[in-house]
């Protein structure tokens, strides 16, 4: 079984550009999930989605970041513009079912980014 | 979801058991708790979750004390390759909020 896939790996970026990041997860899993995980610091939750829909989004900083899911399959996580504080690992993770407790995520090797 | 409190750092000697710590006082009787682990430059991967019973696959046990404020996540023989940063949640529902997690340093 293929795991979660990202792209790209690395990104190295200036203040204030735009830069996106790709994830493909396993095939059938009905939930996505977004992570920033900051140097030295747990990953923590940007998005959540179910199928094609977003479930969480409560810390995602919205006036800069988007994320969408296009058919319940891949999805982006955009920045735009970026600023010096978003250098960190993006990771992307996903489960197969929905709203199932005992469901173990499955992460993808994330992509780092680096805004200078 | 519950609060956990893990020691930020752990040594084992290659070989031996290590048991890494958790404390989760304020646990609720609904919420299980995970284990994942974080090898360097990789994303997180699971190792075992567990309610009430304690628990074991081919990775780890999961001990989880009676009163279920705590428990030890046991590596029975560890490996070079177990040297990663281990982070205990206890979490109600699909959602990981994620600790500090403890550095366990795997030592020849």
């Amino acid at each position: 079984e293929a795991g979660v896939a990202q792209s790209p790996r690395y990104k190295i970026i200036e203040k204030r550009q735009s830069v996106a990041f790709w994830c493909n997860p396993i095939s059938g899993h009905a939930t996505l999930y977004w992570y920033q995980q900051i140097l030295g610091q747990g990953p923590k939750l940007l998005i959540q989605f179910q199928n094609n829909g977003v479930v969480d989004d409560s810390q995602l900083p919205k006036d800069r970041f988007s994320a969408e899911r296009l058919k319940g399959v891949d999805s982006t996580l955009k920045i735009q513009p970026a600023k010096l504080e978003d250098s960190a690992v993006y990771l992307c993770a996903s489960t197969p079912g929905i709203w199932v407790s005992t469901d173990t995520q499955y992460f993808g090797p994330g992509t780092r980014l680096t805004v200078l | 979801d519950a609060k956990t409190t893990q020691p930020p750092s752990m040594d084992c000697a290659e070989g031996r058991a290590a048991n890494l710590p958790c404390n989760h006082s304020t646990i609720s009787g609904n919420e299980y708790v995970y284990w994942y682990r974080q090898i360097h430059s990789q994303g997180p991967q699971y190792i075992i979750h567990g309610l009430k019973n304690n628990e074991t696959n081919e990775m780890a046990s999961l001990i989880i004390t009676e009163d279920r404020k705590s428990s030890t996540l046991i590596l029975p023989h560890a490996t070079l390759r177990d040297t990663a940063v281990y982070y205990c949640i206890a979490t109600l529902d699909d959602k990981i909020i994620f600790g500090k997690g403890t550095r366990l340093h795997i030592l020849p």
